[in-house]
């Protein structure tokens, strides 16, 4: 089976940065996607890595490491307008993790 | 990317009733999927809707409870059965784009059986 831990809620600052972690257990995945998902509507794509590393995209980075099972999600300069929940995703069916809301503070 | 056109964006239903809830999609699209999200929680994948076969189906979920169609690659409709206030969420229908979209979502159908 799957398993993906993520925190189940964040508080960060406007202006600053925050990382997100994403732990997971898995016999096989093709990649890793993070989605952020506003209340009240569907999820919106982030971010997709297959290989380990960081892929830059902007204000938002996410990062892969099959070996240890971890990733996360980098968000910088934060606006407000980023509150919001973040759900990391294993590529197999899209399997998601339970997500977690980000707070931020003015 | 794809543009999906989900509906009925709500509704509210009484126990024991079917909803058909419909997933258009504007482009051809392999895999389409269907999901639900219960209050507060994440998204749990129900089915993944085949084009001329039968829908594939996660452990928990039944055809004889969430029956699927997939007539072609631009539409597929998820009906839910026999309802009862533990079915109240929002379904989503997903796409597969592949390439720098990953997955796309339409908008929701929120529903609530009373």
């Amino acid at each position: 089976g799957q398993n993906i831990d993520q925190p189940t809620e964040m508080t960060a600052t406007e202006g600053a940065i925050v990382q997100i972690n994403c732990t997971y257990q898995t016999s096989g995945f093709n990649g890793l996607f993070w989605y952020q998902q506003h209340a009240g509507e569907a999820p919106t794509f982030l971010s997709y890595n297959v290989l380990d590393g960081l892929e830059e995209k902007g204000r938002f980075s996410s990062f892969l490491s099959r070996s240890k099972g971890y990733s996360y999600l980098l968000l910088k300069e934060l606006q407000m307008k980023d509150s919001a929940s973040y759900l990391c995703a294993l590529d197999d069916k899209i399997i998601f993790g339970k997500g977690t809301r980000l707070h931020i503070l003015p | 990317s794809a543009v999906i056109s989900q509906k009925p964006s709500r509704d509210i239903c009484q126990r024991g009733t079917s909803l058909t809830i419909q997933c258009q999609v504007d482009s051809q699209v392999t895999m389409m999927f269907w999901y639900r999200q219960q209050p507060g929680q994440s998204l749990t994948l129900i089915a993944t809707a085949n084009q001329g076969s039968e829908a594939t189906y996660e452990s928990g979920f039944v055809i004889d409870k969430f029956p699927i169609s997939r007539p072609n690659l631009t539409f597929s409709t998820l009906t839910v059965s026999n309802m009862s206030p533990e079915d109240s969420s929002i379904y989503l229908c997903s796409v597969d784009e592949q390439g720098d979209y990953g997955y796309t979502f339409g908008s929701g159908t929120r529903l609530t059986v009373v």
